[in-house]
Protein backbone atom coordinates (compact mmCIF):
# COMPACT_ATOMS: atom_id res chain seq x y z
CA UNK A 1 0.00 0.00 0.00
CA UNK A 2 1.21 3.46 -0.62
CA UNK A 3 2.44 5.65 2.29
CA UNK A 4 3.41 9.08 2.66
CA UNK A 5 5.75 9.74 5.68
CA UNK A 6 6.19 13.75 7.69
CA UNK A 7 8.40 12.68 10.55
CA UNK A 8 8.57 16.65 12.07
CA UNK A 9 5.23 16.90 13.43
CA UNK A 10 6.01 20.71 14.25
CA UNK A 11 8.81 23.08 13.21
CA UNK A 12 9.81 26.64 14.16
CA UNK A 13 11.59 28.99 11.88
CA UNK A 14 12.64 33.00 12.01
CA UNK A 15 10.65 35.61 10.24
CA UNK A 16 12.71 35.48 6.18
CA UNK A 17 14.69 32.77 6.73
CA UNK A 18 14.22 29.54 4.46
CA UNK A 19 12.41 26.13 5.96
CA UNK A 20 12.33 22.82 4.60
CA UNK A 21 9.58 20.28 5.72
CA UNK A 22 9.97 16.77 5.09
CA UNK A 23 8.85 14.49 3.00
CA UNK A 24 9.06 10.69 1.82
CA UNK A 25 6.85 8.48 0.20
CA UNK A 26 6.80 4.21 -0.52
CA UNK A 27 4.95 3.33 -3.62
CA UNK A 28 6.33 0.47 -6.35
CA UNK A 29 4.45 2.48 -8.80
CA UNK A 30 6.48 4.32 -11.53
CA UNK A 31 4.23 6.77 -12.49
CA UNK A 32 2.77 9.18 -9.50
CA UNK A 33 2.57 12.59 -8.41
CA UNK A 34 3.62 14.27 -5.59
CA UNK A 35 1.46 17.50 -3.97
CA UNK A 36 1.51 20.07 -0.79
CA UNK A 37 -1.01 21.63 0.62
CA UNK A 38 -1.22 24.19 3.44
CA UNK A 39 -4.01 24.75 5.84
CA UNK A 40 -3.68 27.72 8.10
CA UNK A 41 -5.88 28.07 11.40
CA UNK A 42 -8.89 28.76 9.22
CA UNK A 43 -8.91 25.41 7.83
CA UNK A 44 -9.08 25.29 4.29
CA UNK A 45 -6.89 23.27 2.44
CA UNK A 46 -4.70 25.24 -0.24
CA UNK A 47 -2.91 23.74 -2.82
CA UNK A 48 0.75 24.77 -3.16
CA UNK A 49 3.24 23.16 -5.67
CA UNK A 50 2.95 19.56 -7.61
CA UNK A 51 5.89 17.26 -8.71
CA UNK A 52 5.27 14.45 -11.01
CA UNK A 53 7.24 11.09 -10.98
CA UNK A 54 8.78 11.90 -14.59
CA UNK A 55 9.68 15.68 -14.32
CA UNK A 56 13.03 15.55 -14.52
CA UNK A 57 13.17 19.49 -12.93
CA UNK A 58 12.24 20.14 -9.26
CA UNK A 59 8.87 22.06 -9.34
CA UNK A 60 8.58 25.75 -7.94
CA UNK A 61 5.85 28.04 -7.84
CA UNK A 62 6.81 31.73 -5.91
CA UNK A 63 8.52 31.17 -2.58
CA UNK A 64 8.12 27.52 -2.79
CA UNK A 65 9.79 24.86 -3.78
CA UNK A 66 9.73 20.88 -3.95
CA UNK A 67 13.60 19.43 -3.59
CA UNK A 68 12.78 16.04 -5.65
CA UNK A 69 14.93 12.82 -5.09
CA UNK A 70 13.54 10.51 -6.69
CA UNK A 71 16.13 7.46 -5.48
CA UNK A 72 15.74 8.55 -1.82
CA UNK A 73 11.49 8.77 -2.47
CA UNK A 74 11.29 12.15 -0.90
CA UNK A 75 9.44 15.31 -2.05
CA UNK A 76 10.93 17.75 0.52
CA UNK A 77 9.44 21.22 0.61
CA UNK A 78 11.32 24.36 0.71
CA UNK A 79 9.73 27.73 2.22
CA UNK A 80 11.87 30.23 0.96
CA UNK A 81 11.64 34.00 3.31
CA UNK A 82 9.41 32.77 5.35
CA UNK A 83 6.50 35.29 6.27
CA UNK A 84 4.09 35.33 9.26
CA UNK A 85 1.23 34.50 7.48
CA UNK A 86 2.87 30.98 6.45
CA UNK A 87 2.06 29.85 9.91
CA UNK A 88 -0.11 26.87 9.14
CA UNK A 89 -0.17 23.04 8.83
CA UNK A 90 1.08 21.43 5.68
CA UNK A 91 0.46 18.36 4.32
CA UNK A 92 2.61 16.22 1.48
CA UNK A 93 0.19 14.01 -0.99
CA UNK A 94 0.69 11.34 -3.23
CA UNK A 95 -1.63 10.03 -6.30
CA UNK A 96 -1.90 7.42 -7.78
CA UNK A 97 -3.91 6.16 -10.70
CA UNK A 98 -6.83 4.14 -10.00
CA UNK A 99 -8.16 3.01 -12.98
CA UNK A 100 -11.32 4.47 -14.61
CA UNK A 101 -8.86 7.53 -15.47
CA UNK A 102 -9.22 8.62 -12.55
CA UNK A 103 -6.33 9.50 -9.49
CA UNK A 104 -6.20 8.72 -5.44
CA UNK A 105 -5.23 10.87 -3.32
CA UNK A 106 -3.29 9.84 0.19
CA UNK A 107 -2.19 12.47 2.50
CA UNK A 108 0.54 12.47 5.16
CA UNK A 109 -0.16 13.44 8.84
CA UNK A 110 1.73 16.80 8.31
CA UNK A 111 3.60 19.21 9.82
CA UNK A 112 2.78 22.20 11.91
CA UNK A 113 4.98 25.37 10.99
CA UNK A 114 4.97 28.31 13.29
CA UNK A 115 7.39 31.10 12.03
CA UNK A 116 8.63 33.41 14.59
CA UNK A 117 8.63 37.51 14.17
CA UNK B 1 -15.67 30.22 -10.25
CA UNK B 2 -17.40 29.79 -6.93
CA UNK B 3 -15.02 26.47 -5.89
CA UNK B 4 -16.10 24.04 -3.82
CA UNK B 5 -19.30 24.45 -1.91
CA UNK B 6 -19.83 22.14 0.82
CA UNK B 7 -22.93 22.63 3.70
CA UNK B 8 -23.37 23.76 6.11
CA UNK B 9 -20.33 24.73 7.90
CA UNK B 10 -20.68 23.27 11.07
CA UNK B 11 -23.65 20.91 12.43
CA UNK B 12 -24.19 19.74 15.83
CA UNK B 13 -26.25 16.67 16.47
CA UNK B 14 -27.29 13.82 19.22
CA UNK B 15 -25.92 10.41 19.29
CA UNK B 16 -28.68 8.25 16.65
CA UNK B 17 -29.77 11.14 14.89
CA UNK B 18 -29.01 10.99 10.65
CA UNK B 19 -26.67 13.59 9.23
CA UNK B 20 -26.19 14.80 5.68
CA UNK B 21 -23.51 16.58 4.23
CA UNK B 22 -23.40 18.26 1.17
CA UNK B 23 -20.99 19.42 -1.91
CA UNK B 24 -21.18 21.18 -5.14
CA UNK B 25 -18.22 20.43 -7.10
CA UNK B 26 -16.42 23.08 -9.35
CA UNK B 27 -18.25 23.04 -12.76
CA UNK B 28 -16.37 20.95 -15.95
CA UNK B 29 -14.71 18.91 -13.00
CA UNK B 30 -15.14 14.51 -13.17
CA UNK B 31 -13.53 13.38 -10.09
CA UNK B 32 -15.18 13.99 -6.44
CA UNK B 33 -13.72 13.15 -3.36
CA UNK B 34 -14.75 12.73 0.19
CA UNK B 35 -12.62 13.40 3.12
CA UNK B 36 -12.51 12.95 7.10
CA UNK B 37 -9.78 15.02 9.12
CA UNK B 38 -9.72 14.52 12.66
CA UNK B 39 -6.30 14.65 15.07
CA UNK B 40 -5.75 11.10 15.57
CA UNK B 41 -6.07 9.73 11.91
CA UNK B 42 -5.39 13.15 10.09
CA UNK B 43 -6.92 13.00 6.41
CA UNK B 44 -8.86 9.56 5.18
CA UNK B 45 -10.06 9.08 1.68
CA UNK B 46 -13.37 7.99 2.74
CA UNK B 47 -14.83 7.56 -0.87
CA UNK B 48 -14.44 9.05 -4.50
CA UNK B 49 -16.35 9.17 -7.59
CA UNK B 50 -15.01 9.51 -10.74
CA UNK B 51 -18.10 10.63 -13.63
CA UNK B 52 -20.95 10.03 -10.93
CA UNK B 53 -19.78 6.34 -10.50
CA UNK B 54 -18.31 5.43 -7.06
CA UNK B 55 -14.71 4.28 -7.77
CA UNK B 56 -13.60 2.94 -4.43
CA UNK B 57 -15.41 3.01 -1.29
CA UNK B 58 -13.11 1.28 0.99
CA UNK B 59 -12.15 3.85 3.19
CA UNK B 60 -16.27 4.35 4.24
CA UNK B 61 -15.64 3.01 7.95
CA UNK B 62 -19.39 1.41 8.33
CA UNK B 63 -22.35 0.35 6.65
CA UNK B 64 -23.34 3.55 8.80
CA UNK B 65 -21.72 5.62 6.23
CA UNK B 66 -23.35 6.64 2.44
CA UNK B 67 -22.49 8.78 -0.50
CA UNK B 68 -24.35 9.61 -3.21
CA UNK B 69 -23.26 11.37 -6.46
CA UNK B 70 -26.75 11.62 -8.57
CA UNK B 71 -25.70 14.34 -10.85
CA UNK B 72 -22.17 15.74 -11.83
CA UNK B 73 -23.25 19.01 -9.84
CA UNK B 74 -23.97 17.37 -6.75
CA UNK B 75 -23.24 14.42 -3.92
CA UNK B 76 -23.89 13.44 -0.36
CA UNK B 77 -22.26 11.77 2.50
CA UNK B 78 -24.70 10.53 4.58
CA UNK B 79 -24.36 9.36 8.68
CA UNK B 80 -27.39 7.30 9.80
CA UNK B 81 -26.83 7.15 12.77
CA UNK B 82 -24.83 9.42 14.11
CA UNK B 83 -22.39 8.42 16.82
CA UNK B 84 -19.91 10.77 18.84
CA UNK B 85 -17.22 8.66 17.07
CA UNK B 86 -17.76 10.39 13.68
CA UNK B 87 -17.18 14.11 14.93
CA UNK B 88 -14.53 15.50 12.44
CA UNK B 89 -13.94 18.25 9.36
CA UNK B 90 -15.59 16.55 6.45
CA UNK B 91 -14.25 18.10 3.21
CA UNK B 92 -15.10 17.59 -0.42
CA UNK B 93 -12.85 17.78 -3.06
CA UNK B 94 -12.92 17.85 -6.85
CA UNK B 95 -10.74 17.89 -9.22
CA UNK B 96 -10.83 18.12 -13.65
CA UNK B 97 -9.42 14.99 -15.68
CA UNK B 98 -5.61 14.86 -15.60
CA UNK B 99 -3.49 16.46 -18.50
CA UNK B 100 -0.42 14.33 -18.83
CA UNK B 101 -1.15 12.78 -15.12
CA UNK B 102 -1.22 16.04 -13.71
CA UNK B 103 -4.50 17.13 -12.10
CA UNK B 104 -4.99 19.79 -9.24
CA UNK B 105 -7.71 18.97 -6.16
CA UNK B 106 -9.57 21.61 -5.09
CA UNK B 107 -11.17 21.29 -1.49
CA UNK B 108 -13.99 22.48 -0.39
CA UNK B 109 -14.39 24.73 3.28
CA UNK B 110 -14.84 21.32 4.96
CA UNK B 111 -18.30 20.73 7.47
CA UNK B 112 -17.61 20.52 10.74
CA UNK B 113 -19.58 17.91 12.42
CA UNK B 114 -20.09 17.57 16.34
CA UNK B 115 -22.23 14.12 17.18
CA UNK B 116 -23.19 14.71 21.17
Amino acid sequence: AQKITQTQPGMFVQEKEAVTLDCTYDTSDQSYGLFWYKQPSSGEMIFLIYQGSYDEQNATEGRYSLNFQKARKSANLVISASQLGDSAMYFCAMSLPSGAGSYQLTFGKGTKLSVIP
Amino acid sequence: DAGVIQSPRHEVTEMGQEVTLRCKPISGHNSLFWYRQTMMRGLELLIYFNNNVPIDDSGMPEDRFSAKMPNASFSTLKIQPSEPRDSAVYFCASSEPPRQGKFKLFFGSGTQLSVL
